[in-house]
């Protein structure tokens, strides 16, 4: 069954600096997502994105944040320049079509620990 | 704006006890709705989905979960749970209006007792 994959699995940081975190969504899925999940809260909406720019995204998202798909197969959240309160888990999604009617598919998450 | 709220945060059961976990959101417009389970060390998979129709659904595993919508719930249930149910538990919604984002409840870790 396809999946949706993310590395790294884990991502140390020091804060200031800059990390982009990887997710290869399922091959012939079109909308892809970003979520946060910060340790003892909400699983968070951060950003969706289709035909290769933003359609939505949360308050969360500002301009320290930014998404691209390079490359037709990898989806990357990059985050500027990293604070303490950026540490989550962070989770790329990926579904068929929009409209809330088609299934989102997690990927495993990349822990993010910005010291 | 949306929100989902989960009653419980843990719950701690015996193989072979029922299983509730209540969901209710608050949102002025229709809504699809979701629960989401997390295995431990596994990623977020989908449980049951509810767009429309049949107010009772079911999905995988045993669970099925019913819409109230007077009440604003989608309440998640499972008769007799196994120690392979231990998980944590999300529910979630999208307006059907516009956009696709998820809303998240705060989930609910449940702990099933061998």
């Amino acid at each position: 069954e396809p999946e949706v994959t993310q590395t790294p699995s884990h991502q140390v940081t020091q804060m200031g600096q800059e990390v982009i975190l990887r997710c290869v969504p399922i091959s012939n899925h079109l909308y892809f997502y970003w979520y946060r999940q910060i340790l003892g809260q909400k699983v968070e909406f951060l950003v969706s994105f289709y035909n290769n720019e933003i359609s939505e995204k949360s308050e969360i998202f500002d301009d320290q944040f930014s998404v691209e798909r390079p490359d037709g197969s990898n989806f990357t959240l990059k985050i500027r320049s990293t604070k303490l309160e950026d540490s989550a888990m962070y989770f790329c999604a990926s579904s068929p079509s929009a409209g809330g009617l088609y299934e989102q598919y997690f990927g495993p998450g990349t822990r993010l620990t910005v010291t | 704006a949306q929100s989902v709220s989960q009653h419980n945060h843990h719950v701690i059961l015996s193989e072979a006890a029922s299983l509730e976990l209540g969901c209710n959101y608050s949102y002025g417009g229709t809504v699809n709705l979701f629960w989401y389970v997390q295995y431990p060390g596994q990623h977020l998979q989908l449980l049951l989905k509810y767009f429309s129709g049949d107010p009772l659904v079911k999905g995988i595993k045993g669970f099925e979960a019913e819409f109230i919508k007077s009440k604003f719930s989608f309440n998640l249930r499972k008769p007799s749970v196994q120690w392979s149910d231990t998980a944590e538990y999300f529910c979630a919604v999208t307006p059907k209006a516009a956009g696709n984002k998820l809303t998240f409840g705060g989930g609910t870790r449940v702990l099933v007792k061998p």
